[in-house]
């Protein structure tokens, strides 16, 4: 377990519901990440949030919308979604300032039916 | 923003030879060159990293090379083995610079007996 926790771990989702993803770190950073992977685009940057703050948004449609209430955890809620969105979706974090390693945890997969 | 290209996307060796991929970043901030190994169904995990500070670094089988002048670095795998089959993803991070990583696209690595 390398301290980054995802719930759930597999998502089947109409295209009118609503959910959300939920990423809890224990290793004390203050660095998180949304990445997105599918077979077309290998880790794709969705967000980033420093000290709780949103400081990248990759073009992100919005019908993806993270929430970051603190530095240990980070929400990506989800509203009205495609089929396309179906992927893998991994949360990492990071030590701010420093050059350290992100840690991922074991994602979600996300089926949008 | 910074733009990380790999090559090859698919690289097949016989088992005990070397193996190497390239990567070439965009921003000549960058300063840090991390490499993730990712096996089929488990999260991406860090296996080298290097710094700009340094050129070259060898962990056992594994070693980074960095060339600041022409952006670009590669991993390198020596004496192959079955288990070294994965996705591996190249990286490049601006320390202080919203803290992104950006990824390559990834190569998958097939060992064959």
């Amino acid at each position: 377990e390398t301290g980054v926790t995802q719930t759930p771990r597999h998502l089947v989702m109409g295209m009118t519901n609503k959910k959300s993803l939920k990423c809890e770190q224990h290793l004390g950073h203050n660095a998180m990440y949304w990445y997105k992977q599918s077979a077309k685009k290998p880790l794709e940057l969705m967000f980033v949030y420093n000290f709780k703050e949103q400081t990248e948004n990759n073009s992100v449609p919005s019908r993806f919308s993270p929430e970051c209430p603190n530095s240990s955890h980070l929400f990506l809620h989800l509203h009205t979604l495609q089929p396309e969105d179906s992927a893998l979706y991994l949360c990492a974090s990071s030590q701010e300032m420093s050059n350290t390693e992100a840690f991922f945890g074991q994602g979600t997969r996300l089926t949008v039916v | 923003g910074e733009n990380v290209e790999q090559h090859p996307s698919t690289l097949s060796v016989q088992e005990g030879d070397s193996a190497v991929i390239k990567c070439t970043y965009s921003d000549s901030a960058s300063n840090y060159f991390p490499w993730y190994k990712q096996e089929l169904g488990k999260r991406p995990q860090l296996i080298i990293d290097i710094r700009s500070n340094v050129g070259e670094k060898k962990d056992q089988r594994i070693a980074v090379t960095l060339n600041k002048t022409a952006k670009h670095f590669s991993l390198h795998i020596t004496e192959t083995q079955p288990e070294d089959s994965a996705v591996y993803f190249c990286a490049a991070r601006v320390t202080g610079g919203g803290n992104k990583l950006t990824f390559g696209t990834g190569t998958q690595l097939k060992v064959e007996l």
